[in-house]
């Protein structure tokens, strides 16, 4: 039972343009949600983090947005450059939950040139 | 910043065998974590740690344990390797407060054969 879901296993963006990758979620507890990035053969680096009550986070030209209603979020990446080609992982925190993330099953995100 | 070191990058052993991962962080984080990482699975939370000898299992603890004996250091033992637990290991440590943002170690990549 996937609590959040990365429907897109892959994606894949023409340089330049903007990147858009999709993350769902079914626990209405959660309050946190984080976005990381892996390279191959390196540990997940912390990206950005929205928090429930917000709608919108920006770093640089990394941008989240949050849909509760819909219990939708996307990571924007914009420009899109070859060294942000890596595997993206949504994550989110519940109230009460012992400071766990649960993460999703990850988008590999490919950036031609 | 935060750092986390794994004790092995690669690791090669035999089914069977007695394997020790060693993770050390250095930031006085409360919470530690060790994920596996396989191929279309995402991460996968196999034990945690809130507090000095204090454990909680995870999504699939079969086949490891855990030891926190000091509060920068957490391991992951994996009694009797089994070729199914050819995997990345990743480390993880986090602050008591929101978002919990998780940093990760570089991986251990062990191969059971």
């Amino acid at each position: 039972d996937q609590q959040v879901k990365q429907n897109s296993p892959s994606l894949s963006v023409q340089e330049g343009r903007i990147s858009i990758l999709n993350c769902d979620y079914t626990n209405s507890m959660f309050d946190y949600f984080l976005w990381y990035k892996k390279y191959p053969a390196e540990g997940p680096t912390f990206l950005i983090s929205i928090s429930s009550i917000k709608d919108k986070n920006e770093d640089g030209r990394f941008t989240v947005f949050l849909n509760k209603s819909a219990k939708h979020l996307s990571l924007h990446i914009v420009p899109s450059q070859p060294g942000v080609s890596a595997v993206y992982f949504c994550a989110a925190s519940a109230k009460g939950g012992s400071e766990k993330l649960v993460f999703g099953k990850g988008t590999k995100l490919t950036v031609n040139p | 910043d935060v750092k986390v070191t794994q004790s092995s990058r690669y690791l090669v052993k035999r089914t069977g065998e007695k394997v020790f991962l060693e993770c050390v962080q250095d930031m006085d984080h409360e919470n530690m974590f060790w994920y596996r990482q396989d191929p279309g699975l995402g991460l996968r939370l196999i034990y945690f740690s809130y507090d000095v000898k204090m454990k909680e299992k995870g999504d699939i603890p079969e086949g490891y344990s855990v030891s926190r004996e000091k509060k920068e250091r957490f391991s992951l033992i994996l009694e009797s390797a089994s070729t199914n637990q050819t995997s990345m290991y990743l480390c993880a440590s986090s602050l008591l407060a929101p978002p919990y943002e998780q940093y990760f170690g570089p991986g251990t990549r062990l191969t059971v054969t």
